[in-house]
């Protein structure tokens, strides 16, 4: 299948630090991504969508000045956790597919810890 | 909300067929059933999905019933490196993927 890749894969900061995230579609051009949130013993929650070259649509309850996204071009998409804090610390998973494509592939997860 | 409806954890043991369930009643015409699994702090893998018809590739195998309103997903000569949260999605590819809370498949050696 398609590969995904996330740098870094992990990170620890300190609180009121700002975090970059990066999502590579590595061997397809992605138009859509997305980005989760996974706490510990938890499913994947569904963060936000972002098309390529457009704004990031979010779901309720994420704050789009907190967690930024990018999205500019078909390869890449990052997530900026600005000011984090220690109760951001989590499981940042991202995924991506191609228009016409009939399956989504994920990237391995980033763990961002906030001290 | 997921609408699916999964056992919350499994054991099986190794070189057994795993079956796993999946209850999806209110399953709309244009939603495929999708199977992704989780293994311990990685990204989802996709597995296999269908629409009407069982299918079946080198991973796994996917039986979904006539009235689409369920589907077992069956993973024929289960490993150690099975183990893993298994997840049936309903997807009509226009839209985001939504995960529920899976099934913790353990594989007993």
């Amino acid at each position: 299948g398609a590969v995904v890749s996330q740098h870094p894969s992990r990170v620890i900061c300190k609180s009121g630090t700002s975090v970059k995230i990066e999502c590579r579609s590595l061997d397809f051009q992605a138009t859509t991504m997305f980005w989760y949130r996974q706490f510990p013993k938890q499913s994947l929650m569904l963060m936000a969508t972002s098309n390529e070259g457009s704004k990031a649509t979010y779901e309720q309850g994420v704050e789009k000045d907190k967690f930024l996204i990018n999205h500019a071009s078909l390869t890449l998409s990052t997530l900026t956790v600005t000011s984090a804090h220690p109760e951001d610390s989590s499981f940042y998973i991202c995924s991506a597919r191609a228009g016409g494509v009939e399956t989504q592939y994920f990237g391995p997860g980033t763990r961002l810890l906030v001290l | 909300d997921a609408k699916t409806t999964q056992p919350t954890s499994m054991d099986c043991a190794e070189g057994r067929a795993a079956n796993l369930p999946c209850n999806h009643s209110t399953i709309s015409g244009n939603e495929y059933v999708y199977w992704y699994r989780q293994i311990h702090s990685q990204g989802p893998q996709y597995i296999i999905h269908g629409l009407k018809n069982n299918e079946t590739n080198e991973m796994a195998s996917l039986i979904i019933t006539e009235d689409r309103k369920s589907s077992t997903l069956i993973l024929p000569h289960a490993t150690l490196r099975d183990t893993a949260v298994y997840y049936c999605i309903l997807w009509n590819r226009d839209d985001k993927i939504i995960f529920g809370k899976g099934t913790r498949l353990h594989i007993l050696p």
